[in-house]
């Protein structure tokens, strides 16, 4: 199985920030690479695609980026609907592994 | 609206059996995958398995290959996951997603198995 690592598992932030989480893949994903976001709850809900791009109806401060084995979802500026958690998925090959999670907190 | 609804929180006893359903509206049921996975009290997402509604055509993750069994029913526009014999280790949220291209955009509410004596 492709083992997905995101770091960091926890992140505080205030509104306004600019923040970025780290998906790294065991082995080469090419851009197979998804980004989802959980708030408590709630199921999760697909934020970006492809590794970089945004599924419809997500604001554009979601940012995806990175091919290979290295990625990052980055956040322009938090907003207060933003603290969530966030998982990282490969879709390059089953099982569809997703990543431990990054818990956004508000400072 | 494109939605899927599942069915509702079951608790049973350890050895006992489950099925899960979710129903799936607004789109052409065959045309997508249907996805489940687990979220254990507090944890993290875990891939389970697919099944293709269209010909139920299945893929499971090998950890929970045996476990469970993943279906599909193309009449009625349902994906099912069962268990034969519950564990206490499977109390979760369980949910179904569906899969577009390589990724899940449409999620199911959730349905909640409490497996306990």
């Amino acid at each position: 199985d492709i083992q997905m690592t995101q770091s960091p598992s926890s992140l505080s932030a205030s509104v306004g920030d600019r923040v970025a989480i780290s998906c790294r893949s065991s082995q080469t994903i090419n851009i197979y690479l998804n980004w989802y976001q959980q708030k408590p709850g709630r199921a999760p809900q697909l934020l970006i695609y492809a590794a970089s791009t945004l599924q419809s109806g997500v604001p554009s401060r979601f940012r995806g980026s990175g091919s290979g084995t290295d990625f990052t979802l980055t956040i322009s500026s938090l907003q207060p609907e933003d603290f969530a958690t966030y998982y990282c998925q490969q879709s390059y090959n089953t099982p569809y592994t997703f990543g431990r999670g990054t818990k956004l907190e508000i400072k | 609206e494109v939605q899927l609804v599942q069915s509702g929180a079951d608790v049973k006893k350890p050895g006992e059996s489950l099925k899960i359903s979710c129903e799936g509206s607004g789109y052409s049921f065959t045309t997508y995958w249907i996805g489940w996975v687990r979220q254990m009290p507090g944890k993290g997402l875990d891939w389970m398995g697919l099944v293709n509604p269209g010909d139920s055509h299945t893929r499971y993750n090998p950890s929970f290959q045996g476990q469970v069994t993943i279906s599909a029913d193309k009449s009625i526009s349902a994906a099912y996951l069962q268990w034969g014999s519950l564990k206490a280790s499977d109390t979760a949220l369980y949910y179904c997603a569906r899969l577009n291209g390589a990724s899940f955009d449409i999620w199911g509410q959730g349905t909640v198995v409490t497996v306990s004596s």
